[in-house]
């Protein structure tokens, strides 16, 4: 069982939009720790998506944004304007002071439509 | 651009120890905001942080795996490496080694991972 919960899959239709939520606790997100996002497409190494909860690296679409709970234990990434190449896994990354490591969410299945 | 290699046997045997080596190119891999990670992913599974070191030899592990893990730098070759110890089938798994961005956020020390190798398949086998 994963430190940072994610839900196992999600799915949308080309076009629309979907979230992808990481929840943590007070040991992790919840003690103001960065949320990073990887997207990992099939057969690949993931690839950094978004960093420091909110900022892309150069190369990747705004269509991928992310969000952290200013006082919350989540944080989430969203993806609009969905395209058939977006299917893939997503993880979230933090810290947890609890653990004394870094740690992953379980990852979610987007499945394009 | 940097690229990062992972090269070592693809198949170890129980109790004995797994070992593989992470190449760095187009980077020096001496950079002082920069630690060196390895990661694991179990087929099917997800993401697992294993352990990070900077170039100075200082290592940090996941307390999980602490007992059995030995990461070490070779600055002259551009390499580090991974040693794992009394590996079982619960070990099998793909390896990636990875640049670990350091930074400070808000007043907190963050790290990510950026980029990483293309990962290799490790199996636990008699």
């Amino acid at each position: 069982q994963s430190v940072l919960t994610q839900p196992p899959s999600v799915s949308g239709a080309p076009g629309q939009r979907v979230t992808i939520s990481c929840t943590g606790t007070s040991s992790n997100i919840g003690a103001g720790y960065d949320v990073h996002w990887y997207q990992q497409l099939p057969g690949t190494a993931p690839k950094l998506l978004i960093y420091g909860n909110t900022n892309r690296p150069s190369g990747v679409p705004d269509r991928f944004s992310g969000s952290k709970s200013k006082s919350g234990t989540s944080a989430s990434l969203a993806i609009t304007g969905l395209q058939a190449e977006d299917e893939a896994d997503y993880y979230c990354q933090s810290y947890d002071s609890s653990l004394s490591g870094w740690v992953f969410g379980g990852g979610t299945k987007l499945t394009v439509l | 651009q940097l690229q990062l290699q992972e090269s070592g046997p693809g198949l170890v045997k129980p109790s004995e120890t797994l070992s593989l080596t992470c190449t760095v190119s187009g980077g020096s891999i001496s950079s002082i905001s920069y630690y060196w990670g390895w990661i694991r992913q179990p087929p099917g599974k997800g993401l697992e942080w294993i352990g990070s070191i900077y170039y100075s030899g200082s290592t940090y592990y996941n307390p999980s795996l602490k007992s059995r893990v030995t990461i070490s730098v070779d600055t002259s070759n551009n390499q580090f490496s991974l040693k794992l110890s009394s590996v079982t089938a619960a070990d099998t798994a793909v390896y990636y080694c990875t640049k670990e961005v350091a930074a400070t956020s808000t007043g907190v020390l963050t790290h990510w991972f950026d980029p990483w190798g293309q990962g290799t398949l490790v199996t636990v086998s008699s």
